[in-house]
């Protein structure tokens, strides 16, 4: 397996745009979540799905963030409009249920968001 | 809530040595998990090893080793015969299974570590 797969890798964008970042979890992980990482506040839990469901979004900072999983290989995380402030290293992570195999998370490569 | 703390920003060690990064952590879950992960220079997060909370032994994975106790709520992790390639930033973690998944982690704030030859 190619592991949990996000795009874009970077990405610049004005105040004001809207930003859709990408991710393809491992085949057959049930569960999907999204990070941000940032100086300030460290590795912090936005959002996650159970079986493209979302089941906790208490981290997401604000409406202007909205996450989705249309299908079992494929979820996005929007910020619209996006501010300076959401500047981070987002990274998406994949896993089995406990008592499946691997107990750990498995993450993508992340996505470095740069909002002028 | 869980927390965790990672109380040394930054350490250094030389090449071959062994060196322990500390973390603790505070849960009210009965059932959790520990993990180590390495975030390196080019910035994706590397899992390392992990310590489920009912694990009787300390979890060991090559180099790595945890060093788990309970009592202490400590998650020490060890690196031995250090490498040039094991500079890098460390993170802490913990989950409550509880019938979720052990992905929805809350992460400490790290340690630097830099292996000088």
């Amino acid at each position: 397996d190619a592991g949990v797969i996000q795009s874009p890798r970077h990405e610049v964008t004005e105040m004001g745009q809207e930003v859709t970042l990408r991710c393809k979890p491992i085949s057959g992980h049930d569960y999907l979540f999204w990070y941000r990482q940032t100086m300030m506040r460290g590795l912090e839990l936005l959002i996650y799905f159970n079986n493209n469901v979302p089941i906790d979004d208490s981290g997401m900072p604000e409406d202007r963030f909205s996450a989705k999983m249309p299908n079992a290989s494929f979820s996005t995380l929007k910020i619209q409009p996006s501010e300076p402030r959401d500047s981070a290293v987002y990274f998406c992570a994949s896993s089995l249920p406990p008592g499946r195999g691997n107990t750990e998370a498995f993450f993508g490569q992340g996505t470095r968001l740069t909002v002028v | 809530a869980q927390k965790i703390t990672q109380t040394q920003p930054g350490m250094f060690v030389q090449e071959k040595e062994a060196v322990t990064l500390d973390c603790t952590y505070d849960t009210s879950d009965p059932s959790y998990g520990l993990f180590w992960y390495k975030q390196p220079s080019s910035g994706e997060m590397i899992f390392l090893i992990y310590q489920g909370s009912y694990d009787q032994q300390n979890a060991t994975e090559g180099r790595y080793s945890l060093n788990f106790q309970k009592a202490r709520k400590s998650a020490n992790l060890v690196i031995s015969a250090s490498q040039l390639g094991d500079s890098a930033m460390y993170f802490c973690a913990t989950s409550n299974a509880g019938g979720t998944s052990y992905g929805k982690l809350t992460f400490g704030q790290g340690t630097i570590l830099t292996v000088h030859p």
